[in-house]
């Protein structure tokens, strides 16, 4: 079963503008991650969450997590034409940790 | 440099013929595990493993096999490959169960027919 669904399933913007993607889970988790894969490649990690954070920042890159309403949002700010990518939420569930990926979303940034 | 690699990249084949995906990592990884990526969904998780001689199943293991009697190598095996089996699958390894961010290999892309 999915435990991560990411919404919107794509998004297109111009180059500039910040993108915004949702994540939202059913179980409790250890930790939250995101992914980026471009195509025809493997997954690259981008940031991981664990669940007594609420925000991280990487570069560019802004995560939150509410634990509360289970859901997690990826924000990257000014956007490049290089980010074009499909992104990916994974949460950390269980004592095996077993990483569980939802379906992706579609990014497509604008020149 | 620290890499994830499988091999083949590309691989068409027949039902039935017995193949192996290799994969390997450089990065002295405990952790191993084995997904396949399929249009709308998503990555599945068929196999992982927690160390050497320690192997699990994970969501779709039917089908496949695995091993790992070496820490850097956890090859993928399909006994008797079926059509419903072609896919694209990825390899990952990371560090522990505590530092969770995974590797990932470039991914095999397997055709059966």
């Amino acid at each position: 079963s999915q435990q991560g669904e990411e919404d919107p399933q794509a998004l297109s913007i111009q180059e500039g503008e910040n993108a915004t993607m949702n994540c939202s889970y059913k179980t409790s988790i250890n930790n939250l991650q995101w992914y980026r894969q471009n195509s025809g490649r493997g997954l690259v990690h981008l940031i991981l969450i664990r669940s007594n954070e609420r925000e991280k920042h990487s570069g560019r890159l802004r995560v939150t997590l509410d634990t509360s309403k289970k859901s997690s949002s990826l924000l990257i700010t000014a956007s490049r034409a290089a980010d074009t990518a499909s992104y990916f939420c994974a949460t950390d569930v269980g004592a095996n940790s077993k990483l569980t990926f939802g379906k992706g979303i579609t990014l497509s940034v604008r020149p | 440099e620290a890499q994830v690699t499988q091999n083949p990249r590309y691989l068409i084949t027949v039902t039935g013929k017995k193949l192996t995906v290799t994969c390997s990592q450089n990065m002295n990884h405990e952790y191993m595990s084995w997904y396949r990526q399929d249009p709308g969904l998503g990555l599945r998780q068929i196999y992982y493993s927690m160390n050497v001689e320690v192997t699990d199943k994970g969501d779709v293991p039917e089908g496949y096999k695995v091993s790992r009697k070496e820490k850097r190598n956890f090859p993928l095996i399909l006994e008797s490959p079926s059509p419903n089996q072609t896919s694209l699958y990825f390899c990952a390894s990371s560090r522990d169960r505590e530092y969770q961010p995974q590797h990932f290999g470039d991914g095999t892309r397997l055709s059966i027919l």
